[in-house]
């Protein structure tokens, strides 16, 4: 079945202790993306990737790191994670051809920092 | 399910009856816009999506239209069904693979 899976779909963490959300697709995607959505806010996008090797910022990058060492994989790295950073998390992963339009979306990650 | 828009724009539309939901967008040059749709608890699913070149494209029961004076784009949803209730995005590529949402609308389809 194609998909996009996250792991874990739920974590509540203490300020400043290292965690990694992990994003794994099996559509061959070359494109994958982080997401935070906050109510009210939509979504909007963390960092961004349009093959291994190559990561772009997106609108509210501070605070996360990631890598895209495969194709396949595309984990969220938060160093010192912060009450703000409490959130929906959402990854997703398309083709690029044309631009990454039909995203296909992981069921979510929710996080909360205390 | 997850609530994700507390306060969000909502339409209330009658089974059987069309929706059309209002996206502004900020970029000029954004080449490409699409929209999806997010049941409550789920990841957002992509619906239709359409070129800037373009001011209307249709998919099944579905139709986007784009006014790239006034930076608006819509989405007429036909014969609105009980399985269309929930939140729906627009997006744009402001630049290559860099995607801005908008806030989103709830949609409540009433019997």
């Amino acid at each position: 079945e194609a998909q996009v899976t996250q792991n874990p779909r739920y974590l509540i963490t203490v300020t400043g202790k290292k965690l990694t959300v992990t994003c794994s697709q099996n559509m061959n995607h070359e494109y994958m993306s982080w997401y935070r959505q906050d109510p009210g806010l939509g979504l909007r996008q963390i960092y961004y990737s349009m093959n291994v090797e190559v990561t772009d910022k997106g609108d509210v990058p501070e605070g996360y790191k990631v890598s895209r060492k495969e194709k396949r994989n595309f984990p969220l790295i938060l160093e010192s994670p912060s009450p703000n950073q409490t959130s929906l998390y959402f990854c997703a992963s398309s083709f690029t051809a044309g631009g990454p339009r039909e995203q296909y979306f992981g069921p979510g990650t929710r996080l909360t920092v205390t | 399910g997850e609530s994700v828009g507390l306060h969000l724009p909502t339409l209330s539309v009658q089974e059987g009856d069309n929706s059309i939901i209002n996206c502004a967008y900020s970029n000029s040059a954004s080449d490409y816009f699409i929209w999806y749709k997010q049941e409550s608890g789920k990841g957002p699913q992509f619906i239709i999506d359409i070129r800037s070149n373009m001011d209307k494209r249709q998919g099944q029961r579905v139709t986007v239209l784009l006014n790239k004076t006034v930076k608006h784009l819509s989405l007429q949803i036909a014969a609105t069904q009980p399985g269309d209730s929930a939140v729906y995005f627009c997006a744009e590529n402001v630049g290559w693979g860099k995607l801005q949402f908008g806030a989103g609308t709830q949609v409540v389809v009433t019997p």
